[in-house]
């Protein structure tokens, strides 16, 4: 157990649809990354938050946003939802801003119909 | 664009033996290199780190070999074992203004009994 929960594990939806996908850090940490990672595919990063804010981001979609709440959970929404983002989506978290080795946590697998 | 890239998509080792896991760089910017090991239905598990100040770091099976010249490091487990069957990534911390980490695409390693 990496200390980092995802909710939901699944989830199923339609094109056109809004999800949120939601992550809780490991106690303490103030950085949480998320990643993409299609079939058979890499981890794609996607954004990164530090104690609430914005700190790095990557080949996000305009119809993907995040953000880091003040008690550090985040949530990553998807919006209009296309059959390719069907993917695991991953949340890691870190202690600090530049701490390369993350914890993960399991994946929340998104598929879209 | 792949910065870190892992040819090899499978390797399959009898138990008792050498697994290598190859992964090659294109950014000579990198100052820091990660290998996380990935089971099926879990989130990705750092697993070791070099520095690219030293060319060998070792922790227990594990030793990750890192050739500056060649952009070039490999994971070496000895010996195998069949709990090592896992997908392993090869990572590198990009500071872009904000801190990302890309990762490659993997390799599953199967390891016999």
């Amino acid at each position: 157990d990496s200390g980092v929960t995802q909710t939901p594990k699944h989830l199923i939806t339609a094109t056109g649809q809004r999800v949120t996908l939601r992550c809780s850090p490991r106690s303490g940490d103030l950085s949480v990354y998320w990643y993409q990672q299609s079939l058979d595919q890499g981890l794609q990063f996607l954004i990164q938050y530090y104690n609430g804010e914005e700190r790095a981001k990557g080949n996000i979609l305009e119809r993907f946003s995040a953000q880091q709440f003040p008690d550090l959970h985040s949530e990553l929404n998807l919006s209009s939802l296309e059959l390719g983002d069907s993917a695991l989506y991953f949340c890691a978290s870190s202690a600090g801003p530049k701490v390369a080795e993350a914890f993960f946590g399991q994946g929340t697998r998104l598929t879209v119909v | 664009d792949q910065q870190v890239k892992q040819n090899s998509p499978s390797l399959s080792v009898q138990e008792g033996r050498i697994s290598i896991l190859n992964c090659d760089y294109t950014n000579s910017m990198f100052d820091y290199f990660l290998w996380y090991k990935k089971y099926p239905a879990e989130g990705p598990t750092f697993l070791i780190s070099i520095s690219s100040i030293k060319d060998k770091n070792e922790d227990g099976r594990f030793t990750v070999f890192l050739n500056k010249s060649a952009k070039h490091l490999s994971l070496h487990i000895v010996p195998s074992q069949p709990g090592d069957s896992a997908v392993y990534f090869c990572a590198a911390p990009a500071y872009t203004g904000g801190f990302k980490t890309i990762f490659g695409a993997g390799t599953r390693l199967f390891v016999k009994a």
